[in-house]
């Protein structure tokens, strides 16, 4: 069983399309996350949410908008896609209550390629 | 604001050597740190995590890592290096066990039959 999964692995679409990525964890964590690794393997986080509500959210331009329906999902968003936006994009959980928040657990990652 | 620094892009070791792997970190109090290993085509996997306590932390598949604050860093290592070992690794910071994680930009370790 697949603790931390994301739909699809792979995505290619062209630029100005709409797209979505799904992640959906069953470890009960409270808090998800979407971070963005570029060519470089360079990792940076994009949004955290806890139970539903945003908690971090960085410097991403307002054509990511994440959704998080209930703690165990949390999708992503991105509207007219660019170029630029080609990248690996994983989610990943953390904290059963109680626990520390910054021990994380990813999924196998979204490779988003935009033509 | 905390940042990490590792040291080589890419380090290449023959199998049976040792693996060093180094990372260094600067934060305004004192951090939690962390090393991830991410295999070719999946996620990040935590390898150790040093919170408070031991300066010396063993993790997962025979690495460790030490944490030094006189020299702020905390480089992995591994007596004898396998070839299951290649790997992109990963140092990061945290200022608390509630906050954002800072990523470092990877080490590629290439391991030579």
């Amino acid at each position: 069983d697949t603790a931390v999964s994301q739909t699809p692995k792979y995505l290619v679409t062209q630029m100005g399309n709409d797209k979505s990525i799904k992640c959906e964890q069953n470890l009960g964590h409270d808090t998800m996350y979407w971070y963005k690794q570029d060519s470089k393997k360079f990792l940076k986080i994009m949004f955290s949410y806890n139970n539903k509500e945003l908690i971090i959210n960085e410097t991403v331009p307002n054509r990511f908008s994440p959704k998080s329906p209930d703690k165990a999902h949390l999708n992503l968003h991105i509207n007219s896609l660019e170029l630029g936006d080609s990248a690996v994009y994983f989610c990943a959980s953390s904290q059963v209550s109680g626990a520390p928040r910054n021990i994380q657990y990813f999924g196998a990652g979204t490779r988003l390629s935009v033509l | 604001a905390q940042s990490v620094t590792q040291l080589g892009s890419h380090v290449s070791v023959s199998e049976g050597a040792l693996v060093l792997l180094r990372c260094n970190y600067s934060s305004s109090v004192p951090p939690y740190l962390f090393w991830y290993v991410q295999y070719p085509n999946q996620g990040l996997q935590l390898l150790l995590k040093y919170t408070t306590g031991a300066t010396l932390v063993k993790g997962i598949n025979g690495f460790e890592a030490e944490f030094k604050k006189s020299e702020t860093s905390f480089h992995l290592t591994k007596p004898s290096a396998h070839m299951s070992d290649a790997a992109e690794y990963f140092c990061a910071v945290s200022l608390n066990r509630d906050d954002k994680i800072i990523f470092g930009k990877g080490t590629r370790l290439h391991i030579l039959p």
